[in-house]
């Protein structure tokens, strides 16, 4: 497996169930995200993991759960969904500071997990 | 406050043809980096190019080029000889180092159409 991957790439859920997203990167990064993409809406930053510790949540509801168990790992724990939280989840990771001088935080993305919360 | 606008929601060209996909930022910070991805029917987004605020260089990769404006604050992205490959949406994007380098402030995104 190259770049970052994620798993399932669909999913269908009912609004009582729990289900996660996992996402794995291969790329040596120490930096991790998830975005939700929506129709019609900019690509929203959910959360943001340094070095396995969480250091962004962007006003992120408590039905979303994110954790970073290592560098390489990453879930979204996901429950009692609501209808509009059906949308593109996207995984992301780059490399925070700097390598050989210079800045490196360009971000590469998953292929995504498209949710479906009926 | 929007940060990053792409007001091209949607372009069509036909194949060959040179394309421009304008991107205009906001920001009060001095140290600030631009991005475009672009992202096919197939969901992922692919990283396509970096600059940072102190390079205003422009750049060229093949058959895109994108020419990086502070004066009017803009970071356009041309493909030139368009194909129906390059058919996908592209996204501008935006950090600054005062609110992390690496959290991205995406636009709305400009969908492509190349026209074989």
């Amino acid at each position: 497996e190259t770049g970052v991957t994620q798993t399932p790439r669909h999913l269908v859920m009912g609004m009582t169930n729990k289900k996660s997203l996992k996402c794995e990167q291969h790329l040596g990064h120490n930096a991790m995200y998830w975005y939700k993409q929506s129709a019609k809406k900019p690509l929203e930053l959910m959360f943001v993991y340094n070095f396995k510790e969480q250091t962004e949540n962007n006003s992120v509801p408590s039905r979303f759960s994110p954790e970073c168990p290592n560098s390489s790992h990453l879930f979204l724990h996901l429950h009692t969904l609501q209808p509009e939280d059906s949308a593109l989840y996207l995984c992301a990771s780059s490399q925070e500071g700097m390598a050989g001088g210079r800045m490196r935080n360009e971000q590469f993305f998953g292929p995504g997990t498209r949710l479906t919360v009926l | 406050a929007q940060k990053v606008t792409q007001a091209q929601t949607e372009i069509s060209v036909v194949e060959k043809e040179d394309v421009t996909l304008d991107c205009v930022y906001e920001t009060r910070d001095t140290t600030y980096y631009l991005f475009w991805y672009k992202q096919p029917p197939s969901g992922e987004l692919v990283f396509l190019i970096r600059r940072n605020s102190f390079d205003e260089q422009n750049e060229i990769s093949g058959r895109y080029s994108w020419n990086f404006q502070k004066s009017t604050s803009s970071f356009n992205f041309t493909i030139t000889a368009s194909q129906v490959v390059d058919s996908a949406v592209y996204f501008c994007a935006l950090s600054e180092r005062q609110t992390g380098a690496n959290n991205l402030f995406f636009g709305t995104g400009t969908r492509l159409t190349v026209i074989p």
